[in-house]
């Protein structure tokens, strides 16, 4: 299995930028995906492939892939971004992984 | 566009079966897979499997191997989550999601369905 490491939570004030990270083995060599998750809404897909963003979700919202890290940074933040955030891998056995998740408090 | 849409909330006793669904739509049903995602109380989010309904072709997380039981009926574009004998551990919401081919990712995800297990 592969093991992804979320912060359980990131405070930002309104209009600051958030960065919340997912830590793995080498991460960088692969493609990394972004669900926000709103209470009581299912999870949203907000990056894909590390850079990606889907139809619909603001350029606030960025993700970026190295080494280790993968961020999913998150600008000029507002009350509504308040979600848990997780990132996700498919793992080499085509199983996928999801972080611990973090939830992000505005 | 691509719609999921999950059976309503459920509350069972520990022992009982149970079988959950989701309707797909807009897309060709067969030609897609479909996965599962638990999401206990104040948990995370885990992968139990997924199916293709073309063939149903099953890929069941190691962690839900012999837990439950996916399947698809072809014909009215609905897959399954069943379970033989519920725990009171089985309690959470569960997810579909829809995932296309050549994809490592969920673009389309069902509105949940909760299970309560509870004497």
């Amino acid at each position: 299995s592969y093991v992804l490491t979320q912060p359980p939570s990131v405070s930002v004030a309104p209009g600051q930028t958030a960065r919340i990270t997912c830590g793995g083995n080498n991460i960088g060599s692969r493609n990394v995906h972004w669900y926000q998750h709103k209470a009581g809404q299912a999870p949203v897909l907000v990056v894909h492939d590390d850079i990606a963003r889907p139809s619909g979700i603001p350029e606030r919202l960025s993700g970026s892939n190295s080494g280790n890290t993968a961020t999913l940074t998150i600008s000029r933040v507002e009350a509504g971004d308040e979600a848990d955030y997780y990132c996700q891998v498919w793992d080499s056995s085509s199983v996928p992984f999801f972080g611990g998740g973090t939830k992000l408090t505005v | 566009e691509v719609q999921l849409v999950q059976s309503g909330a459920e509350v069972k006793k520990p022992g009982e079966s149970l079988k959950i669904s989701c309707q797909g739509s807009g897309y060709t049903f067969t030609s897609y897979w479909i996965g599962w995602v638990r999401q206990m109380p104040g948990k995370g989010l885990e992968w139990m499997g997924m199916i293709y309904p073309g063939d149903s072709d099953i890929r069941y997380s190691p962690s839900f191997q012999g837990q439950v039981t996916m399947s698809a009926d072809k014909s009215i574009s609905t897959a399954y989550l069943q379970w033989t004998s519920l725990r009171a551990s089985d309690s959470a919401m569960y997810y579909c999601v829809f995932r296309a081919s050549g994809r490592y990712f969920f673009d389309y995800w069902g509105q949940g369905t909760l299970v309560t297990v509870s004497s």
